[in-house]
């Protein structure tokens, strides 16, 4: 069975970091491109990032470039964003998917931006 | 403001038939293929459809998507109380630069 396992959320002051982690299970998780999306409160989906199976080719949303950073260790199959900066507009619950079309999701993990 | 275009809500009785609509353009849907998503109340979205038309193992036949141009539409026949949920189409834009974009969500009501 497939799963997806998010942790690493919690409260944070703006200007501050967190990193997210991703457990993958059930699948080969070196063979399969990641994305993080995030939902804020009461708001429809926003992606975030991808990566690539092996690691190679990255992308951002514009709202986190430079901010955010996607990665990967496919050795302990797991998948990672880490996030500075961050702002009240970046409270959400983050989900990591598997795919390029989000065939399986994590249960989220919820990051709140506030003093 | 999403890139692609949803109803906000759509509603029908038990039993009947509705259509959500997903209106895009030649950077997304026109170019690639598009995913719908069901995201029950309080729980993570999962996936409905892939590649336009194709249902993942699982998925009743109930369910079925298609496209045409730059706008997809998804279809949900027989519908039952537990169909209630927020729905997303989805799709790769690459208009400025790569990313994946999904539409504003429509709630679905069975009356």
């Amino acid at each position: 069975e497939v799963q997806l396992v998010e942790s690493g959320g919690g409260l944070v002051q703006p200007g501050g970091s967190l990193r997210l982690s991703c457990a993958a299970s059930g699948f080969t998780f070196s063979s399969y491109e990641m994305n993080w999306v995030r939902q804020a409160p009461g708001k429809g989906l926003e992606w975030v990032s991808y990566i690539s199976s092996s690691g190679s080719t990255i992308y951002y949303a514009d709202s986190v470039k430079g901010r955010f950073t996607i990665s990967r260790d496919n050795a302990k199959n797991s998948l990672y964003l880490q996030m500075n900066s961050l702002r009240a507009e970046d409270t959400a619950v983050y989900y990591c998917a598997a795919t390029t079309s989000f065939d399986y999701w994590g249960q989220g993990t919820l990051v709140t931006v506030s003093s | 403001q999403s890139v692609l275009t949803q109803p906000p809500s759509v509603s029908a009785a038990p039993g009947q038939k509705v259509t959500i609509s997903c209106s895009g353009s030649s950077s997304n849907i026109g170019n690639n293929y598009v995913s719908w998503y069901q995201q029950l109340p309080g729980t993570a979205p999962k996936l409905l459809i892939y590649d336009n038309n194709k249902r993942p193992s699982g998925i009743p036949d109930r369910f079925s998507g298609s496209k045409s141009g730059t706008s997809a539409t998804l279809g949900i026949t027989g519908l039952q109380t537990g169909d209630e949920a927020d729905y997303y189409c989805g799709t790769w834009d690459s208009s400025l630069s790569v990313s994946w974009v999904f539409g504003g969500g429509t709630k679905l009501t069975v009356l």
